[in-house]
């Protein structure tokens, strides 16, 4: 099967722009997580979505948001960017829980 | 804010050796995954142990938890330059339905040759 996938893999964006990230997640597998890793902060858990619907939501602004299609596909969006929001964005997917696959990651530049 | 902790934060060890790494954190859980990432690029899954399990090996990789301390480590045996990278723990704790993953600030292992 092939893993899972992360579009793009770098982004260049300035302050109070917005961003769309996409996901695609393994064949079959219909629960998708977002998680933020930042230097001073480490590996910080966004959302969860299962189905299109949002099962969890981490301690992020509303700035922060995703959905799901019905092909299991996720995006996550961050409106009005800050210089804090720089990061890598990994996506990881799962049958329904447990193991987790990540993709490659987004790296998010803002300038 | 990161809720398990790992130590050592920093390991560096020759070619052949063994390298431990632990993890403890904080709340009850269903399962402790660890993962494996190198230079800032996704995350690898090594392996999972469940809440009911005390020991689980793969290959060259051996995880130990204990419930009662809330700890795991992980033990890498007969190391080559190839492990070298970052190693996090996470967490699926047992009040969250889903999907929804706890990491350490994990442990940046150099295995010299």
């Amino acid at each position: 099967k092939a893993g899972v996938t992360q579009t793009p893999r770098y982004l260049i964006k300035t302050r109070g722009q917005q961003v769309t990230l996409s996901c695609s997640p393994i064949s079959g597998h219909r629960s998708v997580s977002w998680y933020q890793q930042t230097p001073g902060q480490g590996l910080q858990f966004l959302f969860e979505y299962f189905s299109e619907t949002q099962r969890n939501k981490g301690n992020f602004p509303g700035r922060f948001s995703g959905r799901q299609f019905s092909n299991s596909r996720s995006e996550m969006n961050v409106s009005t960017l800050e210089l804090g929001d720089s990061a890598l964005y990994l996506c990881a997917s799962s049958p329904t829980f447990g193991e987790q696959f990540f993709g490659p990651g987004t790296r998010l530049t803002v300038l | 804010s990161q809720q398990g902790e790992e130590d050592p934060q920093a390991l560096s060890i020759q070619e052949g050796e063994n390298a431990t790494m632990n993890c403890s954190y904080k709340t009850s859980i269903n399962n402790l995954q660890w993962y494996r990432q190198n230079s800032g690029r996704g995350l690898v899954h090594l392996i999972l142990i469940r809440s009911n399990e005390r020991e689980k090996h793969s290959g060259r990789l051996r995880v130990t938890l204990d419930t009662s301390k809330k700890s795991s480590s992980l033990l890498i045996t007969a190391s080559r330059a190839a492990d070298t990278a970052s190693y996090f723990c996470a967490t699926d704790a047992v009040e969250t339905s889903g999907s929804r993953l706890t990491f350490g600030e994990g442990t940046q292992l150099t295995v010299n040759p």
